[in-house]
């Protein structure tokens, strides 16, 4: 069975700290995806990046990157200077080797991060 | 942009009632999803489908079943609402095909059973 762990439930900040969001994932799949999703306070969930168990190479996405490590089933997430727009639930999310095709994701309990101004 | 659009944003319904909730996507996505969203829980998967009157069973899915007619509309039906189904439900889409396919979301039904 696969299951995702994001231990932080809430993480508060001051603007223009820099914030990782934990996650931690377990499969049994030797090709899966890892997936963040942020969910605002509108409720709708925002697809932010997606991983493969192949490629290992960190990204950056403006004051976002990611960090990808199999060796301990982690992938998470940082967010640089971080801004009030920032303030949301974030999800990781894991699928198997249909990539959420035939198979639905598997999701984190999420983390509520708040940023103070 | 991909649309996908749930009928209602708050629905009330009382206990035992029957109620159906449903998604319309405009993308010609194969694969459909329903979830739903507690406090503390983060998303389950109720049931999905990758195929027009497919249907799979996903971690949740008592209580609940699904009809998928048409290629772009997947309803979620309570056959007799409970006040644990109280919650908010989400459904998704995505193309079929291999890759890590990314699910795109609707905006939530947020269901109150009384």
């Amino acid at each position: 069975a696969q299951k995702v762990t994001q231990a932080q439930t809430e993480i508060s900040v001051v603007e223009k700290e820099d914030v990782t969001l934990d996650c931690v994932y377990e499969t049994r799949d030797t090709t899966y995806y890892l997936f963040w999703y942020k969910q605002p306070p509108s409720g709708e969930l925002v697809f932010l990046i997606r991983r493969n168990s192949f490629d290992e190479q960190n990204e950056i996405s403006g004051r976002y990157s990611w960090n990808f490590q199999k060796s301990t089933s982690s992938f998470n997430f940082t967010i640089t200077a971080s801004q009030v727009v920032d303030s949301a639930v974030y999800f990781c999310a894991l699928s198997g080797s249909s990539g959420g095709g035939a198979d639905g994701l598997t999701f984190g309990k999420g983390t509520h991060l708040i940023i103070q101004p | 942009d991909v649309k996908v659009t749930q009928s209602s944003r708050y629905l009330v319904k009382r206990t035992g009632e029957k109620v159906f909730l449903e998604c319309v996507q405009d993308m010609d996505h194969e694969n459909m999803f329903w979830y739903r969203q507690d406090p503390g829980l983060g998303l389950r998967l109720i049931y999905f489908s990758y195929d027009v009157k497919m249907k799979e069973k996903g971690d949740i899915p008592e209580g609940y079943s699904v009809s998928r007619e048409k290629k772009e509309r997947f309803s979620l039906i309570l056959e007799s609402a409970s006040t644990n189904q109280t919650s908010m439900y989400l459904c998704a889409s995505s193309y079929s095909g291999t890759g890590g396919r990314q699910q795109y979301f609707g905006p939530g039904t947020r269901l109150t059973v009384t």
